[in-house]
């Protein structure tokens, strides 16, 4: 099954803007929709995006994701000591007829 | 209030059988937009996705994991389970059920459960 490829790692301070990538292929960004996922440490994943840019109730406009092609990008803006985490962006891969995710972000608020 | 809850064995022996349920409230496992799954994380790794069954018996699997793996949903008790064969020490991971729609990976997810293999 392969993995969808996102930076190991990102940081910024308080109060700015970062962006995560999920670079991925015809057969799985390219044809089917992103979700993306936070990690607390000791919790469970909780769903920030589907279907590329939607928020599920609850998840603030401070979090945002956009697909163009075979990549997908989380942003965040206004970031907040809460928001260290780790973040995983998953998809379908129609040609393994699986899911599959990245391997994971981690981002450090500075 | 949809929640899921995992449950099973936290140790198991190596080459036995790794066995988890996941039970359902708030939903009922026979929705037909929904399947549902299990998916894991080792300590210190990302997530891997082990697969999805609909109760209508359709049902996918892990390429790497196929020949090892079990996905059923008992409709009577509003549960599904989970039976990974011949486990190592690489299935040490906290395992997750969670409630996938037709175009989310998952959105409900159960707290996790760790299962360490060791003898």
């Amino acid at each position: 099954q392969s993995v969808l490829t996102q930076p190991p790692s990102v940081s910024a301070a308080p109060g700015q803007r970062v962006s995560i990538s999920c670079s991925g292929s015809s057969s799985d960004i390219g044809t089917n929709y992103v979700s993306w996922y936070q990690i607390l440490p000791g919790t469970a994943p909780k769903l920030l995006i589907y279907e590329n840019n939607k928020r599920p109730s609850g998840i603030p406009d401070r979090f945002y994701g956009s697909k163009s092609g075979t990549s997908a990008t989380l942003g965040i803006a206004g970031l907040q000591t809460g928001d260290e985490a780790n973040y995983y962006c998953g998809t379908w891969d129609s040609t393994v007829m699986g899911v599959i995710f990245g391997g994971g972000t981690k981002l450090t608020v500075l | 209030q949809l929640q899921l809850q995992e449950s099973g064995p936290g140790l198991v022996k190596p080459s036995e059988t790794l066995s988890l349920t996941c039970t359902v409230s708030g939903d009922s496992v026979t929705t037909n937009t929904y399947y549902w799954a299990w998916i894991r994380q080792p300590p210190g790794r990302g997530l891997e996705w082990i697969g999805s069954s609909h109760y209508s018996g359709i049902t996918y699997y892990n390429s790497s994991l196929k020949s090892r793996v079990i996905i059923s949903i008992d409709t009577s008790k509003n549960q599904f389970s989970l039976k990974l064969s011949s486990v190592t020490a690489a299935d040490t991971a906290r395992y997750y059920c969670a409630r996938t729609p037709l175009t989310v990976v998952a959105d409900y997810w159960g707290q996790g459960t760790l299962v360490t293999v060791s003898s």
